[in-house]
């Protein structure tokens, strides 16, 4: 069975302390894995998505790597506004998007 | 440029009764999707649709039926609603159904008394 685990479960940097968060996967193969952004009361938004292990994509302060195994979000220097619950989904053989429980962010400033 | 939009943003049902939440999408998008969002569950698959004139189950479909009114629209429809559908409902496009992300709207907080 297709499986997505995030962690840690929650993290609490202070403003600037860089982290990275995990979202593991054990799936066969793999069309795609996604990462979202998710703030209280609001829908998912897309940030990244990554197709074949070694590729990376950037976005301001997030960077966003692949393995066979794993993708990490690295969070550079991060502010207040960044914030939020981040959610990772794969897509892979003949399933629909599976999404992981989501790392809660908190920056404190 | 909307996206995604649902209606309603909140509802309170009572137990048996019924209701369809509406989507639409502005996107020219092909694939519609709807999940539930619960506590410590994650977002689920309910419903999802490929392309115009399909529909398929997802993870939890028992209790839901949908309906790809057009390519624009996708609605998910309760028949009796019941306790264990108090959730947040989401509505999602994207341009194909593999490969490609998906975008949401802003849900729909349900409330079954």
């Amino acid at each position: 069975e297709d499986q997505v685990t995030q962690s840690p479960e929650a993290l609490r940097l202070q403003e600037g302390e860089s982290s990275s968060l995990n979202c593991s996967y054990t799936v066969s193969g793999l069309r795609g894995l996604f990462w979202y952004r998710q703030d209280p009361g609001k829908g998912p938004e897309f940030l990244f998505t990554l197709y074949s292990a070694g590729e990376e994509k950037e976005k301001e302060r997030l960077k966003a790597t692949l393995t066979k195994k794993e993708s990490f979000l690295h969070i550079t220097a991060p502010k207040p506004e960044d914030s939020a619950t981040y959610l990772c989904a794969v897509q892979a053989g003949g399933q629909n998007f599976v999404f992981g429980p989501g790392t809660r962010l908190s920056v404190l400033p | 440029n909307a996206g995604v939009t649902q209606t309603p943003k909140f509802q309170v049902l009572k137990t048996g009764q019924s209701m369809t939440l509406q989507c639409a999408q502005d996107m020219n998008h092909n694939s519609m999707y709807w999940y539930r969002q619960d506590p410590g569950m994650g977002l689920r698959l309910i419903y999802y649709s490929a392309s115009e004139g399909t529909t398929d189950k997802g993870e939890v479909p028992n209790g839901y039926n949908v309906s790809r009114l057009n390519k624009r629209e996708f609605s998910l429809r309760l028949e009796s609603a019941a306790p264990s559908q108090t959730s947040v409902y989401f509505c999602a496009s994207s341009e194909q159904v593999w490969g490609t992300e998906a975008f949401f709207g802003q849900g729909t907080r349900l409330t079954v008394v």
